[in-house]
């Protein structure tokens, strides 16, 4: 069965600097990987998503990802973080269901 | 256009009661999922349709849980006898279609989901 782990619970950084949410996954075979946000009181918005194309993934709001098979990664990127980033952040793995991480609240300060 | 919407967004119920959630997806989406999310927790999968029959109700916990979507379109997810343990938040989602073969998944686009308390 596919997993995924994020190594964070919680992550906070100032606004401007960059942002590194870190995740791994276990798969059989190559994987589809998302990353998913949640903001309080919103449904999930999806990021991004690799599905065996290019390994950097450029996603909304300046995001991006890299998917990594050497190291069973998939982190998360942003060069700057904005206030309005603060949310929690899920890394999922797919088979054909959508294995969620536990998440990682993104903290922002000014 | 139009997201995923679910209703109730709160639902505060009675242990022993029976309730029900309802989710409307995008139109034309074929496929419908159901999660759970604890507390704390990341979402959790509860059962998948393809059109109108359940094509994994794998991740249901027990025969208390139940969901229809008779006309392919709306979906209601039926708990019997509610226990405290039941209390999350209940997420639906829906997507085009869904991949032949289990591989991946079309994106799937997630409802604000319905907060379920069981006192």
């Amino acid at each position: 069965a596919q997993s995924v782990t994020q190594l964070d619970s919680h992550v906070s950084v100032s606004e401007g600097t960059p942002v590194l949410l870190r995740c791994n996954y276990s798969s059989s075979y190559s994987p589809s990987l998302f990353w998913y946000v949640q903001h309080p009181n919103k449904g999930l918005q999806l990021l991004l998503k690799y599905t065996s194309a290019a390994t950097l993934v450029k996603g909304i709001n300046g995001f991006e990802a890299e998917f990594k098979k050497s190291e069973t990664s998939f982190h998360l990127t942003k060069p700057s973080a904005h206030m309005s980033d603060a949310a929690e952040y899920f890394c999922v793995v797919s088979d054909g269901h959508m294995r969620f991480g536990a998440g990682t609240r993104l903290t922002v300060k000014p | 256009g139009a997201g995923v919407s679910q209703t109730p967004s709160n639902k505060v119920t009675e242990k022993g009661k029976y309730v029900e959630l309802r989710c409307d997806p995008i139109s034309g989406h074929t496929a419908l999922y159901w999660y759970r999310q604890s507390l704390g927790q990341g979402p959790e999968f509860l059962i998948y349709f393809q059109g109108t029959g359940a094509a994994d109700d794998s991740g249901l916990p027990n025969d208390r849980f139940f969901a229809v979507r008779p006309e392919g379109s709306v979906s209601t997810l039926k708990i019997q006898r509610t226990e405290r343990g039941d209390s999350a938040v209940y997420l639906c989602a829906s997507s085009l279609t869904r991949l032949a073969g289990g591989r991946g998944t079309d994106t799937q686009y997630f409802g604000p989901g319905t907060r379920l308390t069981v006192l």
